[in-house]
């Protein structure tokens, strides 16, 4: 079963404009993080936020976290083509549970 | 630090054939995934150890799926017999519970993609 739900499905956007990415899950969860997937390729870890907070920067990431409304959001600010790639939410329940993935974002952008 | 290593990386069979894949995970990780991505899906898990005992197999199709970590380092996924809705890349990955218990940053392998015909 997947726990998050990505929204939109897919996204296209020029260089240098913001790609906002909009996650949503369902049941109580200890961390809640970010997935990047280049075509063909496996998944590259992009940013971890933990149920106790809120907001969490790296480079050009945004990641926000709202445990009342069960969603999280992804902002990349000034994208770039090389952004081009699927986004995945996954959360775990607790610590050292699986992973469970939501369907992930396509995002494209074009120069 | 190397990262999780899979092979092969593609494999194409035909339907009722079996498979074999295989993963070595980061050097010192004690928990070892396998997940299932169906092309435009999101991962879904199929095995988790923990060493070499197993942790969460409830979505692994058992009468055809198999998978083991005898040593806890190297696991192996067996699909046998194939059906053409396997198609799908199977991801290993791997992760470390050190330096603190809310950090579970897991760590994927490039996959490996089957297509059965």
């Amino acid at each position: 079963s997947q726990q998050g739900e990505e929204d939109p499905q897919a996204l296209s956007i020029q260089e240098g404009e913001n790609a906002t990415m909009n996650c949503s899950y369902k049941t109580s969860i200890n961390n809640l993080q970010w997935y990047r997937q280049n075509s063909g390729r496996g998944l590259v870890h992009l940013i971890l936020i933990r149920s106790n907070e809120r907001e969490k920067h790296s480079g050009r990431l945004r990641v926000t976290l709202d445990t009342s409304k069960k969603s999280s959001s992804l902002l990349i600010t000034a994208s770039r083509a090389a952004d081009t790639a699927s986004y995945f939410c996954a959360t775990d329940a607790q610590a050292g549970t699986a992973l469970i993935f939501g369907k992930g974002t396509t995002l494209s952008v074009s120069s | 630090e190397a990262g999780v290593a899979q092979s092969p990386r593609y494999k194409i069979i035909e339907k009722r054939q079996s498979v074999a894949f295989w993963c070595n995970p980061i050097s010192g990780h004690a928990t070892l995934y396998w997940y299932q991505q169906i092309l435009g899906q999101g991962p879904k898990l199929l095995i988790q150890f923990q060493n070499n005992g197993v942790v969460d197999d409830s979505q692994l199709p058992k009468d055809r799926f198999s998978a083991e970590r005898l040593k806890g380092v190297d696991s192996t996924l067996k699909i046998q017999p194939a059906k053409l809705e396997d198609s799908a890349v199977y991801l290993c990955a791997s992760s470390s519970l050190r330096g603190g218990e809310g950090r579970n940053t897991i760590y994927f392998g490039e996959g490996s993609w089957l297509t059965v015909v």
